[in-house]
């Protein structure tokens, strides 16, 4: 089956620490996105790739990294730059990069900071 | 800028319907709908594209209105799994990124 795979569903993470959430898609997809997801706030973009090779920053990327140097792949790294990573993740993708394409989301990550 | 949604959350009686309204402050030319469980992804309901156009499935349909910016998504008589945080999403122009609402949660309650 197609899809948005996202690993690990639950993480946790010490102060001062980077981790990296994974996410793998094998929908054919050009175009990535990674969001974060907090309490009455919406989705929230944080990096998007609309082809391999190549990403952007979004609304919030102050701490996070990412890289796209597979199709499928598209990793995000949260550094100990970011002073609330507490949150959830959800890497999703479409077709092209475009507001004008359905986005599908992966399953989530729950990053949290003990 | 995020779209507004409107009302914050519902509660309904099995059965009953429901309006959830997106508006924008910018001209649009899209609107996605989904649909969330806590913890879990986000589903695709629909896209509605500049047009003014009207979808809908089984009991859930929308509406785009292009002139006042906004959008509405119709749950006719809800059933209990209608549960969940509604989110719109809207962008601005086809090379654009899509933003998303804060969402509205919505409780069908037996």
């Amino acid at each position: 089956d197609g899809g948005i795979t996202q690993s690990p569903k639950y993480l946790f993470r010490k102060e001062g620490q980077n981790v990296t959430l994974s996410c793998e898609q094998n929908l054919n997809h050009d175009a990535m996105y990674w969001y974060r997801q907090d309490p009455g706030q919406g989705l929230r973009l944080i990096y998007y790739s609309q082809i391999v090779n190549d990403f952007q920053k979004g609304d919030i990327a102050e701490g996070y990294s990412v890289s796209r140097e597979k199709k499928e792949s598209f990793p995000l790294t949260v550094t100990s730059a970011q002073k609330n990573p507490t949150a959830f993740y959800l890497c999703a993708s479409s077709t092209t990069w475009g507001s004008g394409n359905t986005i599908y989301f992966g399953e989530g990550s729950w990053l949290t900071v003990v | 800028q995020q779209p507004v949604q409107s009302p914050q959350a519902v509660i309904l009686r099995e059965g009953e319907d429901a309006v959830i309204n997106c508006s924008s402050s910018k001209a649009l030319y899209s609107v996605h709908w989904y649909r969330q469980k806590h913890g879990e992804a986000p589903v695709f309901l629909m896209i509605l594209l500049k047009g003014g156009e009207q979808k809908g499935h089984d009991k859930i349909s929308a509406s785009f209105n292009e002139k006042k910016q906004q959008s509405s998504l119709y749950l006719t008589a809800s059933q209990l799994s209608y549960s969940g945080t509604y989110f719109c999403g809207t962008g601005t122009g086809g090379y654009q990124k899509v933003t998303f609402g804060i969402g509205t949660k919505l409780q069908v309650i037996p």
